[in-house]
């Protein structure tokens, strides 16, 4: 299993744009990548996922440089609303499924006013 | 349903005491997964079903835990004998198809606390 870190924490104010970055130097050549933001007694919602260069949606961006070895989230401008903790999941091979890959301990993001 | 549908909230139980946690997957996944969540910890892979395909059931932490899915939708996570340790939020999740491309959709989970 690729294994992923990410900060523990991140502090942020409203309007500003957050990068979130996470590593997976062990990244295999079928594994997509996935992030996951989870809010407080809730189960983690997908928010975005990308294989390479640059995926965006109407929530994020993801950037992948060529080598694969790290990721970044990119949430724009962001509110109250987005502190949550967010997960960074790397696929675990063409035969297996995201979801049988372990997520880690996430980047808790506090958005203050 | 709209959602993954867990069951109950919340559970608890005294030691040494049997539970069952149900979940209820979106209609139509074939994909089932359960997962455990310690206080401000990650998630912890433990079972999944695919299909008619025998359960993966390496992510299972003892031989207490056990999960079955019927007629490929309804599952039902099994603790046996609980423990203190046990406590913990289990959360569910089903995907449409087992691939790397597929999203996965969580539950609200059911929070276990085992006195």
């Amino acid at each position: 299993l690729a294994k992923t870190t990410q900060p523990i924490s991140m502090d942020s104010y409203e309007g500003q744009e957050v990068n979130i970055t996470c590593s997976h130097n062990n990244i295999a050549t079928n594994d997509y990548i996935t992030w996951y933001q989870q809010f407080p007694s809730q189960g983690p919602r997908f928010i975005i996922q990308g294989y390479k260069t640059k995926v965006t949606n109407e929530v994020a961006s993801l950037f992948i440089p060529a080598d694969r070895k790290s990721s970044t989230l990119s949430l724009p401008r962001v509110s109250l609303s987005d502190t949550a903790v967010y997960y960074c999941l790397v696929g675990d091979g063409f035969n297996t499924n995201a979801g049988k890959s372990t997520f880690g301990d996430g980047t808790t993001l506090t958005v203050k006013p | 349903g709209a959602g993954v549908s867990q069951s109950p909230s919340n559970k608890v139980t005294e030691k040494g005491k049997d539970v069952e946690l149900r979940c209820d997957p979106i209609s139509g996944h074939t994909a089932l997964y359960w997962y455990r969540q310690s206080l401000g910890q990650g998630l912890e892979f433990l079972i999944y079903f695919q299909g008619n395909s025998a359960p993966d059931k390496s992510g299972l932490p003892s031989d207490r835990f056990s999960a079955e899915r019927t007629g490929g939708s309804v599952s039902t996570l099994t603790i046996q004998r609980t423990q203190q340790e046990d406590s913990a939020v289990y959360l569910c999740a089903s995907s449409l198809l087992q691939g790397i491309n597929e999203k996965l959709f969580f539950g609200s989970g059911t929070q276990l606390s085992v006195l």
